[in-house]
């Protein structure tokens, strides 16, 4: 079995400053971890994805995450936040490498809120 | 442009009613799922699809029956639509295996039992 854990529901930065969105895991296997954005009514796009590869991994707008095996972390880290940043984030593990037809499992989603 | 696409995107229903939300994706993946969203729950897996001809429960399967139609369609079904069914609907697709690079979601159904 699988479980994510999102250290933060909200999180508020100003624009220009760094964003860090924190993600636990845990899995019983060597997992597949993504990062997702929704940005208000609309559906899930794909920010980035860890699948055993570099354990640094860059997306897009900017973002980044780092696989830490020993502390079974994936937060996202952004340097300078863009007013467009403003949206929801979901951390997400997939049991396998190479995916699982079973399913994600999601977070319950960070709310980043860009202050001017 | 390539991806999943769901309708409709907005139903309102009464208690009791039934009704088919509609899934089709164009990437030729095997798998398909039925994920619900509700506030501060993120989202839950419904049902999926491992390949055509299979569909197996997820997490909250209760009242809904899934249907895949073939490769490409993936339908979910309310029998007797209740308030705690209100909610966002989201399908997605996927491969797996050395082809795996996440799920491509489609743009959400937004339903409303009363």
């Amino acid at each position: 079995a699988q479980s994510v854990t999102q250290l933060d529901s909200h999180v508020s930065v100003s624009e220009g400053t760094p964003v860090l969105l924190r993600c636990n895991y845990s899995s019983s296997y060597s997992p597949s971890l993504f990062w997702y954005v929704q940005h208000p009514n609309k559906g899930l796009q794909l920010l980035l994805k860890y699948t055993s590869a570099a354990t640094l991994v860059k997306g897009i707008n900017g973002f980044e995450a780092e696989f830490k095996k020993s502390e079974t972390s994936f937060h996202l880290t952004k340097p300078s936040a863009h007013m467009s940043d403003a949206a929801e984030y979901f951390c997400v593990v997939s049991p396998y490498s190479g995916g699982g037809a079973d399913g994600l499992t999601f977070g319950k989603g960070t709310h980043l809120i860009i202050q001017p | 442009n390539a991806g999943v696409t769901q309708t409709p995107k907005f139903q309102v229903l009464k208690t009791g009613q039934s009704m088919t939300l509609q899934c089709a994706q164009d990437m030729n993946h095997n798998s398909m799922y039925w994920y619900r969203q509700d506030p501060g729950m993120g989202l839950r897996l419904i049902y999926y699809s491992a390949s055509e001809g299979t569909t197996d429960k997820g997490e909250v399967p209760n009242g809904y029956n899934v249907s895949r139609l073939n490769k490409r369609e993936f339908s979910l079904r309310l029998e007797s639509a209740a308030p705690s069914q209100t909610s966002v609907y989201f399908c997605a697709s996927s491969d797996i295996g050395e082809g795996f690079y996440g799920y491509t979601f489609g743009s959400g159904t937004r339903l409303t039992v009363v």
